[in-house]
C-alpha cells in the first residue's frame, strides 16, 4: 500500500537553510504536498508540486521532486524561529487527487 | 483563500456519551470532505471520505457505527463519535475540496476531543 516516510526531527540555527526530506511509494501520485502544523493547530498548506515537475520555488520555499527515486524535499531558506513547527509531506493516492496519505511529520526546531 | 471551519475546537465529554463535530466550508461549495484523526505526536490518519448527498467511504479499520459521518449539504459535514471512550481522545481534522477545482485541499483548524 501507500506509505510516506520522513525523518522525525531537524534542528537548525536561525538564518541557516533547512532541508526536510520525504520518501513515498505510490508512483501514480498526481500531487505531492507540504503542510505545516503549529502546536495545537490544524494544517497549513505551504506548497504543492505536480508530479510532472521536478522543482517549484515559492519565496523562501523550494520543493525538489525526484520521481525516479520517489524522493521529495522541502528547503526553507533563511530559516526563522517562526518556522519552528511540524512539517508533513503528503501524497495524493491512486485515483484521487484529494485523498492524501501523510508522512509521520518532521519536527523542525530553529535555534536562535 | 478558502476557509474551512471546525466546531467545537475543544470538547471534553464523559465516557459513553456521543459528540458531534462540525466541518463547514465558509466561502465555497465542498463536494468532498475528508476526516482525519491525529494521535499525539503522530501523523494524520484518514478516517473517511464524505461526498455530499451520499454515504461516506470509510478507510479500513475505521468503525462506521462508531464514527458517523453525515454530509447533508455542500457546506457542512459532521462527524459524530458515538459512545465515546477514552481511547477515542484525539485531534480530529477535516479537509474539503472546492467543486471543480484540483490540486488543493483546505483544512479546518481541528477539534480536540478528550473523553474522561
Amino acid at each position: 500500500g501507500e506509505d510516506v516516510e520522513q525523518s522525525l526531527f531537524l534542528s537548525v540555527r536561525e538564518g541557516d537553510s533547512s532541508v526536510i526530506n520525504c520518501t513515498y511509494t505510490d508512483s501514480s501520485s498526481t500531487y505531492l504536498y507540504w503542510y505545516k502544523q503549529e502546536p495545537g493547530a490544524g494544517l497549513q498548506l505551504l506548497t504543492y508540486i505536480f508530479s510532472n515537475m521536478d522543482m517549484k520555488q515559492d519565496q523562501r520555499l523550494t520543493v525538489l521532486l525526484n520521481k525516479k527515486d520517489k524522493h521529495l524535499s522541502l528547503r526553507i531558506a533563511d530559516t526563522q524561529t517562526g518556522d519552528s513547527a511540524i512539517y508533513f509531506c503528503a501524497e495524493s493516492t491512486q485515483g484521487s487527487s484529494y485523498k492524501l496519505i501523510f508522512g509521520s511529520g518532521t519536527r523542525l526546531l530553529v535555534r536562535p | 483563500g478558502a476557509v474551512v471551519s471546525q466546531h467545537p475546537s475543544r470538547v471534553i465529554c464523559k465516557s459513553g456519551t456521543s459528540v458531534k463535530i462540525e466541518c463547514r466550508s465558509l466561502d465555497f461549495q465542498a463536494t468532498t470532505m475528508f476526516w482525519y484523526r491525529q494521535f499525539p505526536k503522530q501523523s494524520l490518519m484518514l478516517m473517511a471520505t464524505s461526498n455530499e448527498g451520499s454515504k461516506a467511504t470509510y478507510e479500513q479499520g475505521v468503525e462506521k457505527d462508531k464514527f458517523l459521518i453525515n454530509h447533508a449539504s455542500l457546506t457542512l459535514s459532521t462527524l459524530t463519535v458515538t459512545s465515546a471512550h477514552p481511547e477515542d481522545s484525539s485531534f480530529y481534522i477535516c479537509s474539503a475540496t472546492q467543486a471543480g477545482e484540483s490540486g488543493e485541499l483546505f483544512f479546518g483548524e481541528g477539534s480536540r476531543l478528550t473523553v474522561l
